[in-house]
This record gives structure tokens, sequence and C-alpha cells, in this order.
């Protein structure tokens, strides 16, 4: 069974420009939860995909946004990038709504805004 | 939406001791309340979850307890090895888990 994987795992960008992190969801998993975890904080909600359709957003401007596709694999895309959006970005993936709830956590993508 | 507050931000302990970390939920709604362990530079990893209509949950070193009158939830870990330190974030969610929200962690010390 292959876990959750994120990609880039570092990155680095400038202020004002996009970027586009991406996350293969676990086998058998359809629900796809984004997070922000700035250093020495827990992870903050994004928002989560369910079958192709945001089910649930946080408090984050509406830059940010995010897709999933067909096979469950899911983008968060940030655009007109502050300082403040540097942190380390989590995608969780679970079976679905109905099920026990667990979030399994990817390695996450360490994006550096300059 | 539901915020969750987690106390106390450090903790330190002598191997073999008891750690006790708190947390309280702001929305009445919430029903699951689970508990992450991260270890440095890892990704956070579910060590004990608990739903609404228990109290109480062990697995053999680790407990939770729950109060849903008083909105609040505590993690106990007995016998504290070096191995148990890392911060750990407790959460909460709705009944349809599409909106969990953590505490901002509590990093565990376990001296040897």
């Amino acid at each position: 069974e292959t876990g959750v994987t994120q990609s880039p795992t570092h990155l680095i960008k400038t202020r004002g420009q996009q970027v586009t992190l991406r996350c293969s969801s676990q086998s058998g998993h359809n629900t796809v939860s984004w997070y922000q975890q700035a250093l020495g904080q827990g992870p903050q909600f994004i928002f989560q995909y369910y079958r192709e359709e945001e089910n649930g957003r946080g408090n984050f401007p509406p830059r940010f946004s995010g897709l999933q596709f067909p096979n469950y694999s899911s983008e968060l895309n940030v655009n007109a990038l502050e300082l403040d959006d540097s942190a380390l970005y989590l995608c969780a993936s679970s079976p679905g709504m109905s099920t026990t709830g667990e979030l399994f956590f990817g390695e996450g993508s360490r994006l550096t805004v300059l | 939406g539901e915020n969750v507050e987690q106390h106390p931000s450090t903790l330190s302990v002598q191997e073999g001791d008891s750690a006790v970390i708190k947390c309280t939920y702001s929305d009445s709604a919430s029903n699951y309340f689970p508990w992450y362990k991260q270890e440095l530079g890892k990704r956070p990893q579910l060590i004990i979850d608990i739903r609404s209509n228990v109290g109480e949950k062990k697995d053999q070193r680790i407990a939770v307890t729950l109060n849903k009158t008083a909105k609040h939830f505590s993690l106990h870990i007995t016998e504290t090895q070096p191995e148990d330190s890392a911060v750990y974030f407790c959460a909460a969610s709705n009944a349809n888990n599409n909106d969990m929200r953590f505490g901002a962690g509590t990093r565990l010390t376990v001296k040897p």
C-alpha cells in the first residue's frame, strides 16, 4: 500500500509569484485535506476535497485554491505569494467522510517565500 | 468554526514519569478527537483517538479522556520513555470530518 506522497519537498519562491503543490493520496482514499504548518505551530486547515469537490474551507483567502482529480490526487495553488506564506504544507488523505476520521499525512512541501 | 486550545506548550518530564496534555474546544458539534505525534522533520501520525460517545480510551501506555460537558479532552502518557519525546497535537472535528482543527502543539521532552 502506497502512502501519501507530496511534491516538491522543498521550494523557494519570491513574493508575488505563484506556486503549485501536488499530493497523491493513499490507495483507496477519496478525500484530501490541505494544511499549512508554520514553524512551531499546529497545522492550520486550508480546505478539503471529496470526490473532486471542495468540501470545507478554513480561514484562508481566495488566492489559496485547489483541485482534486479523478484519481483523487490533488493540487494546492497559491497566487500572489506573501512572505507569511512560508510554511510546511501538509496534505492528508482519508478513506471518506463516513469512516474513522483518521488523517494520513504526507511528509509535506516546505515553501520559502523571499 | 472550531477553535482548539492546547496546554502546555512545552513539557519536560523524567523518564518513567507521567505526562498530561490538555485541550479545550469550542464547537459543541465536534464529535471526533484525535491526538497526533510529530517527530522532528516527520509527518504527524495518529497515536490515539476518541469519539464523543466514549469518556475514556486506553492503548497500552497512552490514554485519552473526554469531558463533553466541559468541552475538554486530555492525553495521558504513563511510564514515559525518551522515544516519547516529540510534539503532540490534539484536534477536533465534526461528524462530516471536513474541518479538522488542530491545537498549537505541546513539545514533550523525556529526560533519561
